[in-house]
């Protein structure tokens, strides 16, 4: 019974390149999230979907971020113009919906030199 | 403005010890409050987690005490076991018609042998 599955599991950009992460949520989940881990800031939530309609976009920074969720089956997180404060952890979460009980994947390790 | 707060920041017992992790939250609308573990390299794991309306729950060596009168809880961990030296995360749901969990900045638990 696989997890939540993101791709690629690391990611090296040079500054000013853009970079596209996935997430494919747990069959039957209808709710997919984002959120971000660095050292200073901790995990801050991003955005999330159900059903993919996007719900709650308030932790994306309002430039360079977005999400989007073309089918259930997977979500995508794109950073155009990456920076190096853009460097951490992005993780995705799926939820089967009835109550909020997210289950995290493995994450992806962002580095923008 | 930290809404979620841990303590300690780090804790080391011994093996077979109970240690005894600590989480206060200031918005008293938050209702959900699931606990997840994180290794090196991993996604943060769901753990355990409780609902307001409850004082206590337990899942084999884990059990959460909630007081809702003080906004504070704290997880338990009997017979700790070096497998379970971890960083360990109190979230909170924001419960304002998103499912976006708030969390702590973490406690790094190292189990000696």
């Amino acid at each position: 019974n696989a997890g939540v599955i993101q791709t690629p599991r690391h990611k090296v950009t040079g500054k000013g390149q853009e970079a596209t992460l996935w997430c494919e949520p747990i069959s039957g989940h209808s709710a997919v999230f984002w959120y971000r881990q660095t050292i200073v800031q901790g995990l801050e939530f991003l955005t999330y979907f159900r059903n993919q309609a996007p719900i709650d976009d308030s932790g994306m920074p309002k430039e360079r971020f977005s999400a989007q969720m073309p089918n259930q089956s997977h979500s995508t997180l794109k950073i155009q113009s990456t920076q190096p404060q853009d460097s951490a952890v992005y993780l995705c979460a799926s939820s089967p919906g009835q109550v909020n009980t997210q289950y995290f994947g493995p994450g992806t390790r962002l580095l923008v030199l | 403005q930290q809404q979620v707060r841990q303590s300690p920041q780090s804790l080391t017992v011994w093996e077979g010890e109970t240690a005894i992790l600590n989480c206060s939250y200031e918005n008293s609308a938050f209702d959900y409050f699931p606990w997840y573990q994180q290794f090196p390299g991993e996604g943060p794991a769901l753990l355990i987690a409780i609902r307001s309306v409850s004082d206590k729950k337990e899942d084999g060596g884990f059990t959460i005490f909630f007081n809702k009168r003080e906004k504070n809880l704290s997880l338990h961990i009997k017979d700790s076991q070096p497998g379970d030296s971890a960083t360990y995360f109190c979230a909170a749901d924001a419960s304002s018609g998103s499912w976006q969990l708030i969390f702590g900045s973490g406690t790094q638990l190292t189990v000696m042998p």
